[in-house]
């Protein structure tokens, strides 16, 4: 199995700040893909980014971007703007052969 | 549109009792995957199907069963329920399983074996 480490269990930031999430991942694979994944306490998962290894450009989605790092195998997430809704547990996947690996996750809570 | 489909979303089961958590989508997805999510672990892959009549096992398949007789539906069978696995338990479906497209997800099934 792909080992992925996620270094902060829990984190926390007031509101409108930035914050960012770290992620590391081991694969001999060439080309794959990454995800960051948040899940509310509603317990739903939420697809909140999308990485192609392949292509050297940081994916961006609104106020959430990434900072890939192929060769150190690093993939974090930050968030810009911080807001209330963004309180949740973050998971970083890989998705190499079929088979999508998940993190430990990081809890993160928003602080008005 | 449902999307997957999960049930029941609670069970309280025996140690012994046998049980079969169902999946189904209806977006015609080929690869459709079941985890369990314990405290503390993220989610961890039981088994996983790249479509009808195929199945593979995951990380944690030990004590689970799975079958794809169709493309819309993913049982998850437990013969002998035991106490270890207790969890929480996530289907989940994909067009190709391959990172082109994301994962969508069921509601999940809380799981208590006493």
């Amino acid at each position: 199995a792909q080992t992925v480490t996620q270094s902060q269990p829990e984190m926390s930031v007031q509101e409108a700040e930035t914050v960012t999430l770290s992620c590391t991942y081991d694969t001999s694979e060439n080309n794959y893909y990454l995800f960051w994944y948040k899940q509310p306490p509603s317990r739903q998962m939420i697809l909140v980014i999308r990485q192609e290894a392949y292509k050297q450009q940081n994916a961006t989605e609104n106020r959430f971007s990434v900072n890939f790092q192929k060769a150190a195998k690093s993939f974090s997430l930050k968030i810009s703007d911080s807001q209330l809704g963004d309180t949740a547990m973050y998971f970083c996947v890989p998705n190499t052969g079929n088979q999508f690996y998940f993190g430990t996750g990081t809890s993160l809570t928003v602080i008005p | 549109n449902a999307g997957v489909t999960q049930t029941p979303k609670f069970q309280v089961l025996k140690t012994g009792q046998s049980m079969t958590l169902q999946c189904a989508q209806d977006m015609n997805h080929e690869y459709m995957s079941w985890y369990r999510q314990d405290p503390g672990m993220g989610l961890r892959l039981i088994h996983y199907s790249v479509g009808a009549g195929i199945t593979d096992q995951g990380e944690v398949p030990n004590g689970y069963n799975v079958s794809r007789s169709t493309t819309e539906d993913f049982p998850l069978r437990l013969l002998s329920a035991a106490p270890s696995q207790t969890s929480v338990y996530f289907c989940a479906s994909s067009a190709t399983g391959t990172g082109v497209e994301k994962l969508f997800f069921g509601s999940g099934t809380q799981l208590s074996v006493l």
